[in-house]
């Protein structure tokens, strides 16, 4: 395709609940972003790919967040054990390569946790 | 804390004006972006820069590395820029850091 998909666009999870979200990058992307934007706040950073390789993944809020990029190109952000402080918007975005590059955004999943 | 801040936070504009928001910045960056979010949409890069100035149709965008400030301009504004309008900055490494950014509502 020709930008960022993600998919679903939007969850509806209850507490407790497992919750897999989806990002396609721009085919030939190398790298690949995740970023949580919570009502009315910039995003903020979870975590980055440069192809499989998760270089960088400090902004996990907890060990209850895991993202994969096993093939260095569709990438999938989980949340175990949802909390409603999960309640947010997750973004992906990806670039041509390393953050030195241009990031093109998706338009995001809004997870709600009830 | 390295801190990115936006200003103002809520701009309202007629049509046709001149529109200027403002990032300042804790300390020195690799590079800052500006970006553009619409609604239930999604974000657009408008711009990367790490010094002098660009320009792309109405929107310019300067930086002073000096003085840790940047600034979007917007030449001839329009409704369709209603939008939330975000700076984010990279001091090294992979993370950006985003401002809570400014929303402009464009008035015909």
């Amino acid at each position: 395709g020709a930008g960022v998909s993600q998919s679903p666009r939007y969850k509806v999870a209850k507490r407790g609940q497992d919750v897999a979200l989806r990002c396609d990058p721009i085919s030939g992307h190398v790298s690949l972003f995740w970023y949580q934007q919570a009502l009315g706040q910039g995003p903020e950073f979870l975590t980055y790919f440069q192809n499989e390789a998760q270089l960088d993944k400090s902004g996990l809020p907890s060990d209850r967040f895991f993202a994969e990029r096993p093939e260095g190109s569709v990438s999938t952000l989980k949340i175990q054990r949802t909390q409603q402080e999960d309640s947010a918007v997750y973004l992906c975005a990806s670039s041509l390569a390393g953050v030195q590059n241009i990031q093109y955004f998706g338009a995001g999943t809004r997870l709600s946790v009830l | 804390k390295n801190e990115v801040e936006q200003s103002p936070q809520n701009l309202t504009a007629q049509e046709g004006e001149f529109i200027t928001i403002n990032c300042s910045y804790s300390v020195g960056i690799s590079a800052l972006h500006w970006l553009q979010q619409h609604p239930g949409g999604g974000i657009v890069s408008l711009f990367m820069l790490s010094s002098g100035k660009k320009k792309h149709g109405r929107l310019i965008a300067t930086i002073n590395i000096q003085e840790k400030h940047s600034s979007l301009h917007i030449t001839a504004s329009h409704p369709r820029d209603s939008a939330v309008y975000i700076c984010a900055v990279r001091w090294g490494g992979n993370q950006f850091y985003f401002g809570t950014g400014t929303s402009l509502t464009v008035i015909p």
